[in-house]
């Protein structure tokens, strides 16, 4: 069984501060990895994919990927408290029958 | 560009009745997604199609879902008859293709409580 893990949290991040969320995938042959920020009640909402070794920055958020440890990670520099949310990561493989393998997400609480 | 569209956003029902939820994708979006997500989980995969065909649905409790995409554009799913553990929230998502660069979107979600 494929799996992909989150702390579940809440992470609390002081206003301003870096908040790094983590995301573990057991699958070594996974390709695509995405962040999905979820605000209470609403759907999931992409906001970062990256698809290789390194990191890829998009405004205040920083996708950084290390397939050898197989970890996904995201940084949100200078948090907001309407980052405030639970993120869910989500791995794509061709082991997992083409198919994205979710994590429970990491629930996020910046705090003013 | 219109994102998707599903409905109805919110429906309660009594166990052993039946509901149907609908979906409509992004434009040009070939691949089409329903999910199952219970609180404080991830979303869930029911059922996944390219175009008008069913690439996976092995999580489906195909003795109560099911669902259609005839035209290969909008979907619905159906639930009948439904149980208590069936009140969740139903997602419909889409994507371009459903190949590695598999960016999915999603619509708001249906809420169903079943009493």
């Amino acid at each position: 069984q494929k799996e992909v893990e989150q702390n579940s949290g809440p992470l609390s991040v002081p206003e301003g501060a870096i908040a790094s969320l983590n995301c573990t995938y057991s699958d070594r042959g996974s390709q695509s990895f995405f962040w999905y920020r979820q605000y209470s009640g609403k759907s999931p909402e992409l906001i970062m994919s990256i698809y290789s070794n390194g990191d890829k920055e998009d405004g205040r958020f920083t996708a950084q990927l290390n397939k050898a440890s197989q970890y996904v990670s995201l940084l949100i520099r200078d948090s907001q408290p309407s980052d405030s949310a639970t993120y869910l990561c989500a791995v794509f493989g061709m082991d997992s029958n083409y198919q994205l393998i979710w994590g429970a997400g990491t629930k996020l609480i910046i705090k003013p | 560009e219109a994102g998707v569209a599903q409905s109805p956003r919110y429906k309660i029902i009594e166990k052993r009745q039946s509901v149907a939820f609908w979906c409509n994708p992004i434009s040009g979006h070939a691949t089409l997604y329903w999910y199952q997500q219970i609180l404080g989980q991830g979303p869930k995969l029911l059922i996944q199609f390219q175009n008008n065909g069913v690439v996976d649905d092995s999580q489906l409790p195909k003795d109560r879902f099911s669902a259609e995409r005839l035209k290969g554009v909008d979907s619905t799913l159906k639930i009948q008859p439904a149980k208590l553990e069936d009140s969740a929230v139903y997602l419909c998502a889409s994507s371009r293709t459903g190949g590695r660069n598999n960016e999915q979107f999603f619509g708001p979600g249906t809420r169903l409580t079943v009493l």
